[in-house]
């Protein structure tokens, strides 16, 4: 079964500085991976998705993630973090019958 | 352009109730998903549809039906609410496939049942 893993439950980082949201996956076949994004009490919002090409993706809000096939990684990056960047995100990959599979989420908090 | 819609906001049921969640889409997609929210667990999804008359398990199915009689609403049931149940529910929705698979979420249902 296809699966992802959000290591790390919460990235604390100042405002200014680069982040980084990591992600791992495991699936068999080629990989469609994806990342959202969760204010406090709002749906998910879809920030941007790896399907086949450039392992760099470019998403919303200046936000791009680097695919890696010999790490099996789709980390999430920005390189210069904003407030009101604080949210949860959640990594995720398709699953047949084109449902997607989440990982837990990690918090993102952005100190001024 | 509404995008995904869902109803109501947010509901206190008592143990053993039963309600419905309705989702609706104006995006003509033809695949939806009912989904729920744990602290700590990510999304696990209840059921989906793949077009109208059709619906499939999920990962966490018990306890819940569903039906796509209209191509842009997907009801979700609980025949008699548990306090397991309390949970954020959220509808999404997308395209079948060929590379249009990002899928497109409502704002939520607040369900606590007590």
């Amino acid at each position: 079964a296809q699966s992802v893993a959000q290591p790390e439950d919460q990235v604390n980082v100042a405002e200014g500085n680069p982040l980084t949201v990591k992600c791992t996956y495991s699936v068999s076949g080629n990989p469609y991976l994806f990342w959202y994004v969760q204010y406090p009490n709002r749906g998910l919002q879809f920030l941007l998705k790896y399907i086949t090409g450039d392992n760099l993706v470019k998403g919303s809000y200046g936000f791009e993630a680097e695919f890696n096939k010999s790490q099996t990684s789709f980390h999430l990056k920005k390189p210069s973090a904003l407030v009101s960047d604080s949210a949860l995100y959640f990594c995720a990959v398709r699953d047949y019958g084109n449902k997607l599979v989440f990982g837990a989420g990690t918090i993102l908090r952005v100190k001024s | 352009n509404a995008g995904v819609t869902q109803t109501p906001k947010f509901r206190v049921l008592k143990t053993g109730q039963s309600m419905t969640l309705l989702c609706a889409q104006d995006m003509n997609h033809e695949y939806m998903y009912w989904y729920r929210q744990d602290p700590g667990m990510g999304l696990r999804l209840i059921h989906y549809s793949v077009g109208e008359g059709t619906t499939a398990k999920g990962e966490v199915p018990d306890g819940y039906n569903v039906s796509r009689l209209k191509k842009q609403n997907f009801l979700l049931g609980l025949e008699s609410a548990a306090p397991s149940q309390t949970s954020v529910y959220f509808c999404a929705s997308s395209y079948s496939s060929g590379g249009q698979e990002t899928q497109y979420f409502g704002p939520g249902t607040r369900l606590l049942v007590l």
